[in-house]
């Protein structure tokens, strides 16, 4: 079946400016979640969705940040006025969450590079 | 809050040789353990977990770990390197939220290099 699926593969924008990164997961996943893989912080958790809960947002670096999961499937991660140190590979990742406690694998997908000019 | 150790950015080993990637965590309650493999332009792939049990685990591609809690590692190790294994590599400890889900944080990943 079908993996992760991420778009664009790349973005190119301008300081200030804002973009929005689409992630599509594994059919069936509950859990999605949002990862930040930088040169110099490496890789960063940044937001992850639990079926219906309320999102865990601890790992976003600002207020320009946020995401949402429509229908619980797709997710938009949305970063406003963009900086430079935004620039980073952003990753996407679902897994099955089908219990409490679970040990589901992440499956990630192939990012979405973002360079901010 | 939970952080992992890869002591090593870049390792060179011959192919035949024997690999071992060293990874230290620090968490309070029992980890989960991961190890990923992340190639040129691919995304993360997983190799191998650890939640409980037998604290040696078999992974893909011919790779094992061992949890060894009273020295806080989880050592990757592979007895024989092919080419296709040079990549990077990254450990991961996993914090869960009780609900099925939980959000990783990853060493800073150890590039590995293979001579023919």
């Amino acid at each position: 079946g079908a993996g992760v699926s991420q778009s664009p593969s790349n973005k190119v924008t301008e300081k200030g400016k804002d973009v929005e990164l689409r992630c599509d997961p594994i059919s069936g996943h509950t859990a999605l979640y949002w990862y930040r893989q930088s040169l110099g912080q490496g890789l960063e958790f940044l937001i992850y969705f639990q079926g219906n809960s309320a999102p865990d947002k601890s790992g976003l670096p600002s207020d320009r940040f946020s995401a949402e999961r429509t229908g619980g499937s797709v997710s938009t991660l949305t970063i406003q006025r963009t900086q430079q140190e935004d620039s980073a590979v952003y990753l996407c990742a679902s897994s099955l969450a089908s219990r409490p406690g679970g040990t589901d694998t992440q499956y990630f997908g192939p990012g979405t590079r973002l360079t901010v000019l | 809050a939970q952080s992992v150790t890869q002591p090593d950015i870049h390792i060179t080993v011959s192919e035949g040789a024997s690999l071992e990637l060293r990874c230290n965590y620090s968490y309070g309650a029992t980890p989960y353990l991961f190890w990923y493999v992340q190639s040129p332009g691919q995304g993360l792939q997983l190799l191998l977990k650890y939640f409980s049990g037998d604290t040696l685990v078999q992974g893909i591609k011919g790779f094992e770990a061992e949890f060894k809690r009273s020295q806080s590692s989880f050592n990757l190790r592979k007895p024989s390197v092919h080419w296709s294994d040079a990549a990077e590599y990254f450990c991961a400890v996993g914090e869960g939220s009780g609900a099925g889900s939980y959000q990783l944080t990853f060493g800073k990943g150890t590039k590995l290099s293979v001579i023919p």
